[in-house]
């Protein structure tokens, strides 16, 4: 079965720090990947996604994450974290049952200090 | 204009009524999703609806019915509401079913059962 683990669930960083967000995975099959952000009082947006297309993966904002299939991770990285990057951040796996079905991790809430 | 609205934003109710919460999109997909977050920010999705048609039903209480009239529309209509059905019910779509689609959330209705 399909499941996300997200390292930590609250990270801290000071403005213009280089963000570093954690996602391991656990698939049976060669897995489609997702960074949502939710900002608060607001419904998820999609940062990027991995569909095998390349390993590193440029989203929104400055975002980006590179699949690691030897270490089953799709870690999420900003080289410089700005005030308005602060949110909840959800990393997902798609079901491969082609359902659309989105298994998510638990979120890590990125702040950033001044 | 919003691509996912859903209405009401805010829902409080007591114990054992019955609720309804609308969802409507205007992006043309063929797939509409509800989701359930709860107090600690965990997303699981409930349902899911490709052009009409139920294609995800996860293990939910059958006290939640969702109702799709067209494929814009996804309505979750919830009997004797519990207090452990509190939380944040994201609706979202997608342009087809599929592993790798991107998918589109509304803003969340915050239901609270008192």
């Amino acid at each position: 079965a399909q499941s996300v683990t997200q390292l930590g669930s609250h990270v801290s960083v000071s403005e213009g720090a280089l963000v570093l967000l954690r996602c391991n995975y656990s698939s049976s099959v060669p897995p489609y990947l997702f960074w949502y952000v939710q900002y608060p009082n607001q419904g998820l947006q999609l940062l990027l996604k991995y569909t095998s297309a390349a390993t590193l993966v440029k989203g929104i904002n400055g975002f980006e994450a590179e699949f690691k299939k030897s270490e089953t991770s799709f870690h999420l990285t900003k080289p410089s974290a700005h005030m308005s990057d602060a949110a909840e951040y959800f990393c997902a796996v798609s079901d491969p049952g082609n359902t659309g079905k989105l298994i998510f991790g638990q979120g890590t809430t990125l702040q950033v200090k001044p | 204009d919003t691509a996912v609205s859903q209405t009401p934003k805010y829902l409080v109710t007591q114990m054992g009524n019955d609720k309804s919460i609308k969802c409507e999109q205007n992006l043309g997909h063929d797939t509409m999703y509800w989701y359930k977050q709860d107090s600690k920010k965990f997303l699981k999705i409930m349902f899911s609806y490709n052009n009409k048609e139920l294609i995800i039903n996860e293990t939910v209480p059958n006290r939640f019915s969702p109702k799709s009239p067209d494929k814009a529309h996804l309505n979750l209509h919830i009997n004797s509401l519990e207090l452990g059905d509190s939380a944040v019910y994201f609706c979202a779509s997608s342009q087809q079913t599929g592993t790798y689609n991107e998918q589109f959330f509304g803003p969340g209705t915050r239901l609270t059962v008192l």
